[in-house]
């Protein structure tokens, strides 16, 4: 199976802020690396996929970059209702494991 | 509006069965793939198995596999997760999601079905 590891697991910045989240995959996924937005109670939110690609009405402050087995998420001018759980997804073979996640606080 | 809604969770004793279901409108079930995806209390998400568009193709994780079974009514839209032999560790929110077609990623999820396992 393929592992993925993001990094930092906890974060925190300020509104107006930009951070980068990183997720290292095991072995080469080409760019099948998906990333989602979780808030409390709430089902995830697809993000980006083919990682870099911008989901459907998803606010253009968030972008993805990467191939192989290094990706960033960048989350420039930090609004209030991005402070959540971000997680890295692979969906180059099954199984398609998700990274540990990511947690992003206010400061 | 396009919309995934599951249902079946409860709390079962350890060793027992339970069907998930998820019932998809809004848009051509039968055109897309779909996952299972579960989150146990306070943990990150873990990918469960995944459904071909028309049934023919299904895929599990090594922690379900034999116990738990993906499958789908093209002709009711509804998915369905058939888990058997549960254990303590299966307890977890249970969301059903649509795969955004030829990518693998999960575009829209339902709200979730809460699992418990315990005796």
């Amino acid at each position: 199976d393929i592992q993925m590891t993001q990094s930092p697991s906890s974060l925190s910045a300020s509104v107006g802020d930009t951070v980068t989240i990183t997720c290292r995959a095991s072995q080469s996924i080409g760019n099948s690396l998906n990333w989602y937005q979780q808030r409390p109670g709430k089902a995830p939110r697809l993000l980006i996929y083919a990682a870099s690609s911008l989901q459907s009405a998803v606010p253009s402050r968030f972008s993805g970059s990467g191939s192989g087995t290094d990706f960033t998420l960048t989350i420039s001018s930090l609004q209030p209702e991005d402070f959540a759980t971000y997680y890295c997804q692979q969906s180059y073979s099954t199984p398609y494991t998700f990274g540990q996640g990511t947690k992003l606080q206010i400061k | 509006q396009v919309q995934l809604v599951e249902s079946g969770g409860g709390v079962v004793q350890p060793g027992r069965s339970l069907r998930l279901s998820c019932v998809a409108s809004g848009f051509p079930f039968s055109n897309y793939p779909m996952h299972w995806v579960r989150q146990a209390p306070g943990k990150g998400l873990d990918w469960v198995a995944v459904i071909w568009y028309d049934g023919s193709h299904q895929y599990s994780a090594d922690s379900v596999k034999g116990r738990f079974t993906i499958s789908r009514d093209n002709s009711k839209n509804t998915l369905f997760l058939q888990m058997n032999s549960l254990r303590a560790e299966d307890t977890a929110v249970y969301y059903c999601a649509r795969d955004l077609r030829g990518v693998g990623a999960s575009d829209i999820w339902g709200q979730g079905a809460m699992v418990t396992v315990s005796s």
